[in-house]
């Protein structure tokens, strides 16, 4: 029972540098989302899905691009990586029925320099 | 627009004493509620939910009530562990997640 998977762990890039983080989900959810998480400013939403084809944008968007070509793998793309870049970003997923829970994904811990 | 607000950490504990984090949200309609758990260096888990009006949700000793009339949805504790210390999330689902900031939670033996 996998559940969401994250890939890498740890990552350090140089200013400039791009990168894809990997999230995979093995449960059949239609709502799959990134998050980034700095000290003291909880979880902020940057892109979400609601299936295959289907993206938006959450609250912090800016650098970043998604896209959701299966149910199962939900791609985050830094184009250009930027200092204020470096944090926690947490892939999770869920049904898309208002009761359902949230499993989100170990984590990948990003440091730009 | 809808959103959520978190007690500010950190809290600090003795061991066994009771615990309340305070969490209210605002909304149009009526989201379903829930508290995730992060222990260090882990992802976020699901301590409990409440789906509707006067549900309270338990787990691991934890309780909380879906309050529509204060929309509110305070995590409660009678008696904290150590092993308690971690940092929770208030989440209202209204379609997206709405996540607080966090409270921390650090209980000494």
């Amino acid at each position: 029972n996998a559940g969401v998977t994250q890939t890498p762990k740890f990552q350090v890039l140089k200013t400039g540098q791009s990168m894809t983080l990997q999230c995979a989900q093995d449960m059949n959810h239609e709502y799959m989302s990134w998050y980034r998480q700095d000290p003291g400013m909880g979880l902020r939403l940057i892109h979400y899905s609601v299936g295959a084809g289907i993206t938006d944008q959450g609250e912090v968007p800016n650098g970043y691009n998604v896209s959701r070509s299966t149910t199962e793998d939900f791609p985050l793309r830094l184009l250009s990586a930027a200092p204020s870049q470096t944090s926690v970003y947490f892939c999770a997923s869920s049904s898309v029925g208002l009761g359902t829970e949230a499993f989100f994904g170990q984590g990948t811990r990003l440091t730009v320099v | 627009g809808d959103s959520v607000t978190q007690m500010e950490g950190p809290v600090t504990l003795s061991e066994e004493a009771f615990l309340t984090i305070n969490c209210t949200y605002t909304a149009t309609g009526y989201p379903s509620l829930f508290w995730y758990v992060q222990y260090p260096g882990e992802g976020l888990q699901l301590l409990l939910k409440a789906t509707k009006a006067d549900d309270k949700g338990s787990n691991k000793g934890f309780e909380a009530t879906y309050r529509k009339e204060t929309t509110s949805f305070h995590l409660e504790k009678g008696s904290v562990q150590v092993s308690d210390s971690a940092v929770y999330f208030c989440a209202p689902r209204f379609n997206k997640f709405y996540f607080g900031s966090g409270t921390k939670l650090n209980v000494k033996p």
